[in-house]
């Protein structure tokens, strides 16, 4: 059974430059959580999506946006790329019919911005 | 808005020691996480609980819901547990929505 799985693993992007990562949920899973981990901290919410919507918003500017797609895999987009965006980002998903079944997290994408 | 603390931030051991590791979160929560990251790696779970205690090879979690408390406990400790172990709980003390994480601790241990 696989579990969250993201692509690419790495990735290198100009400062203004576009870029999108993408995530396939744990099978079963139907609600998939966005994070973003810089250097040395914890992972900070970004957004979550259920049926399609955003359901939960973090503390992030409109240049980071999303999308979830029938089959529950999802999207994330970033615009106008800053050299402060170089992180990992975490991809995580859960099954919102079970709430004590908890998080399942991909390996990650690393960013890096120069 | 829940906030989670954890103790110590670094720790050193010998190789075999019993380890602790110490997390606090203020708001009643139905579930905590305990998750794993070794250096440049993505994050992996270990442990879900809403009560009492969970083992799982040499690791075990516990969790006082009353007290807000919970602890992972490394037992005959190896190298190979060197990573960083983060606590995570619900951010509206629910069980879904989004995750708020501890700063981690970073688990050194030498053989």
């Amino acid at each position: 059974d696989a579990g969250v799985t993201q692509s690419p693993t790495h990735l290198i992007k100009t400062r203004g430059q576009q870029v999108t990562l993408r995530c396939s949920p744990k099978s079963g899973h139907d609600t998939v959580s966005w994070y973003q981990q810089a250097l040395g901290q914890g992972p900070q919410f970004i957004f979550q999506y259920y049926e399609e919507e955003e359901r939960q918003r973090g503390n992030f500017p409109d240049r980071f946006s999303g999308h979830q797609f029938p089959n529950y895999s999802s999207e994330l987009n970033v615009n106008a790329l800053l050299l402060g965006d170089s992180a990992l980002y975490l991809c995580a998903s859960s099954p919102l019919a079970r709430p004590n079944y908890g998080y399942t997290f991909g390996s990650g994408t690393r960013l890096t911005v120069v | 808005k829940n906030e989670v603390e954890q103790s110590p931030q670094n720790l050193t051991a010998q190789e075999g020691e019993f380890i602790t590791i110490n997390c606090s979160y203020s708001v009643g929560i139905s579930a905590l996480h305990w998750l794993q990251q070794h250096p440049g790696g993505g994050i992996v779970s270990l442990f879900m609980l809403s009560s009492g205690k969970k083992k799982h090879g040499r690791l075990i979690a516990t969790i006082n819901i009353q007290e807000k408390h919970s602890s992972l406990h490394i037992t005959a400790s190896h190298p190979r547990d060197s990573a960083v172990y983060i606590c995570a709980v619900p951010n509206y003390g629910g069980s879904q929505g989004n995750l708020i994480f501890g700063k981690g601790t970073k688990l050194s241990v030498k053989p």
